[in-house]
């Protein structure tokens, strides 16, 4: 099972673009990316997906470099809303469903 | 609301009992998985069906810890003689088969409580 190695918190001030990396060096050859963002006292919800190079949609871009040992979760102008946790989880190959949460970025914005 | 749901909200429970929990997943969704969560750690997958069929449970913490989704619509999840190391958020996802499997849309969430 790839496991996954974030940064344990991160801080930033409204605005700005937040940049949060994920490690997965033992990616399998079909598993996805996919992020997750949980606030307090709430099941995780699905921000993006993706494979490889880039994937973007109306709230994140993902890169992924051409081999796949990473992955970087893109936010554009964070607000104070966007303070919460994000997991990088990797998975999905045929046959594998134990999707592993690592211990996900809490991020905090601040004003 | 047509999300995941999951009942009860909070259940607060003595030591040795048993309690069940309930998801509604999505209703068009074939795939349902139940995950554990302790404070600051990120979900712990427990196990995982495709319709009724349960694929999934070398993660089932004890054979105290059992799932069944009897006609691959709503799921229960049943600890049996529970601990006090059980008090944790039991989350339910459910999602579409396929490629976008990755994609799982989560419930609020059980919270247990052990006393």
């Amino acid at each position: 099972l790839a496991k996954t190695t974030q940064p344990i918190s991160m801080d930033s001030y409204e605005g700005q673009e937040v940049n949060i990396t994920c490690s997965h060096n033992n990616i399998a050859t079909n598993d996805y990316i996919t992020w997750y963002q949980q606030f307090p006292s709430q099941g995780p919800r699905f921000i993006i997906q993706g494979y490889k190079t880039k994937v973007t949609n109306e709230v994140a871009s993902l890169f992924i470099p051409a081999d796949r040992k990473s992955s970087t979760l893109s936010l554009p102008r964070v607000s104070l809303s966007d303070t919460a946790v994000y997991y990088c989880l990797v998975g999905g190959s045929s046959g594998t469903y134990k999707y592993i949460f690592g211990t996900g970025t809490r991020l905090k914005v601040l004003a | 609301d047509t999300g995941v749901s999951q009942d009860p909200r909070h259940k607060i429970t003595k030591r040795g009992q048993n309690v069940t929990f309930r998801c509604d997943p999505i209703s068009e969704h074939n795939r349902l998985y139940w995950y554990r969560q302790t404070l600051g750690q990120g979900p712990e997958f427990l196990t995982y069906f495709q319709n009724e069929a349960q694929l999934e449970k070398s993660r089932l913490l004890s054979d105290r810890f059992s799932a069944e989704r009897p006609k691959g619509s709503f799921s229960t999840l049943e600890i049996q003689r529970t601990e006090q190391g059980d008090s944790a958020m039991y989350l339910c996802a459910s999602s579409l088969g396929g490629q976008a499997s990755n994609e799982q849309y989560f419930g609020p969430g059980t919270r247990l409580t052990v006393t």
